[in-house]
């Protein structure tokens, strides 16, 4: 079954510093990769999403991540915090079961950004 | 896109008591999902409820502690039934786009069991 891993359950930036949320990926198919951001007391929003097509995928809010498969990784990165992109963000895959695709997250980076 | 509105936002209960969580979406959707997201936790999901057939529960999840009903495209409730404080977490809906595999989210209804 697919699976992600988060380095890091927080990171801690500076406003205007280079944010970098790491991901990396267990799959034996192509993978479909996803990044969720949780602002306090909210639901999920989507940031972006890898479904096999371009490699670097541009998201909303700044961000952008790049699928390398040699690293089976899917980082997430923005080059310059804002104070409101503090906020928890999950990475997340599609996987099978019991024949539905179903997401299944990581478990969460808290990104912290100081004035 | 998908906007989903669920209710309630939040709520506090007694142990023994049951909650029914509703989430509505605008468009008709096939697959709707409930999750559980336990204080400082990642996402768990529930089951997945498909419109016309009984929800498909995860392993740690069974039918009568959580029912769920989807009557329709659009609707679902999930209930935590005989409520205990372990029972106290954020519990999420969730809905697959039409041809996009995106998932859409509602915001969440943040349960505290006393």
């Amino acid at each position: 079954a697919q699976s992600v891993t988060q380095l890091g359950s927080h990171v801690s930036v500076s406003e205007g510093a280079l944010v970098l949320l790491r991901c990396n990926y267990s799959s034996s198919v192509p993978p479909y990769l996803f990044w969720y951001v949780q602002y306090p007391n909210q639901g999920l929003q989507l940031l972006l999403k890898y479904t096999s097509a371009a490699t670097l995928v541009k998201g909303i809010n700044g961000f952008e991540a790049e699928f390398k498969k040699s690293e089976t990784s899917f980082h997430l990165t923005k080059p310059s915090a804002h104070m409101s992109d503090a906020a928890e963000y999950f990475c997340a895959v599609i996987t099978m079961n019991t024949g539905f695709q179903k997401l299944v997250f990581g478990t969460g980076t808290r990104l912290l950004v100081s004035p | 896109s998908a906007v989903i509105s669920q209710k309630p936002s939040r709520d506090i209960c007694q142990r023994g008591t049951s909650l029914t969580i509703q989430c509505q979406v605008d468009s008709q959707v096939t697959m709707m999902f409930w999750y559980r997201q336990q204080p400082g936790q990642s996402l768990t999901l529930i089951a997945t409820a498909n419109q016309g057939s009984e929800a498909t529960y995860e392993s740690g999840f069974v039918i009568d502690k959580f029912p769920i009903s989807r009557p329709n495209l659009t609707f679902s409730t999930l209930t935590v039934s005989n409520m205990s404080p372990e029972d106290s977490s954020i519990y999420l809906c969730s809905a697959e786009g039409q041809g996009d595999r995106e998932a859409f989210f509602g915001q969440g209804t943040r349960l505290t069991v006393v």
